[in-house]
């Protein structure tokens, strides 16, 4: 399977905990995404990669969370001191393409939290 | 406030019956619409996009429709299959010098297919 690849696919942690995700994309696409879904909701844009460098960040990311790229290959989203507000699916998605705006998203399976 | 609001909330239809599926926003300034599908569990998988330009777009038997001037969408399933039971989520994108952050996702529309 070629497509993007996120791990785990499932984590229980306790509050106050920190987790990291790690999401692997499409081999030959340069940008990376970070959305956080919760239940009967549609996804919400989290943080965006061009190759290694982290190009937009949403105000839903708050200091607790970071996300990096180092070598513009696979991405890490770690989530500091968990929050219970923090369970929700953390999907990764990856691109590729000279237009922005146009470009295809293609989705991993995403990792569930579970914040006790 | 750049919205998505799609309808109906959920869905329940015969396998091999046809349904259509509705999406109207508010977002401005206009790049294109996607239709996504989202199976329980998994991440979204593309379906159509469509630019200002573009009234229709076909994906086998999915059929995406877009009125840029009522700032409309559907997407009509043809002949409902058991596997296209799934969320369906309409999603928007802004020009805003090419910022991510301007993809507007709706809540989606759960589909049920019964046999």
């Amino acid at each position: 399977d070629t497509g993007v690849s996120q791990n785990p696919r499932h984590k229980i942690t306790k509050r106050g905990q920190n987790v990291t995700f790690r999401c692997d994309p499409i081999s030959e696409h340069n940008r990376l995404y970070w959305y956080r879904q919760t239940l009967g909701q549609g996804p919400e844009f989290l943080t965006y990669f061009q190759n290694e460098a982290q190009l937009e960040k949403s105000r839903l990311l708050s200091d607790r969370f970071s996300a990096e790229r180092p070598k513009g290959s696979f991405s890490t989203l770690e989530i500091q001191r968990t929050e219970q507000g923090d369970s929700a699916m953390y999907l990764c998605a990856s691109s590729f393409g000279p237009n922005l705006a146009k470009n295809i998203q293609y989705f991993g399976a995403g990792t569930r939290l579970s914040v006790l | 406030k750049n919205q998505v609001e799609q309808s109906p909330q959920s869905l329940i239809i015969l396998e091999g019956k046809n349904c259509t599926l509705q999406c109207n926003y508010t977002v401005s300034p206009f790049s294109n619409l996607r239709w996504y599908k989202q199976d329980t569990g998994r991440g979204p998988v593309s379906l159509t996009i469509m630019t200002f330009s573009e009234n229709t777009k076909s994906n086998g038997r999915y059929t995406a429709t877009l009125d840029a001037d009522t700032k409309q969408s559907s997407l009509h399933i043809t002949a409902s299959q058991l596997s296209d039971s799934a969320s369906y989520i309409c999603v928007v994108s802004a020009v805003y010098g090419g910022s991510q952050g301007n993809l507007i996702f709706g809540k989606g529309t759960k589909l049920s297919v019964k046999p």
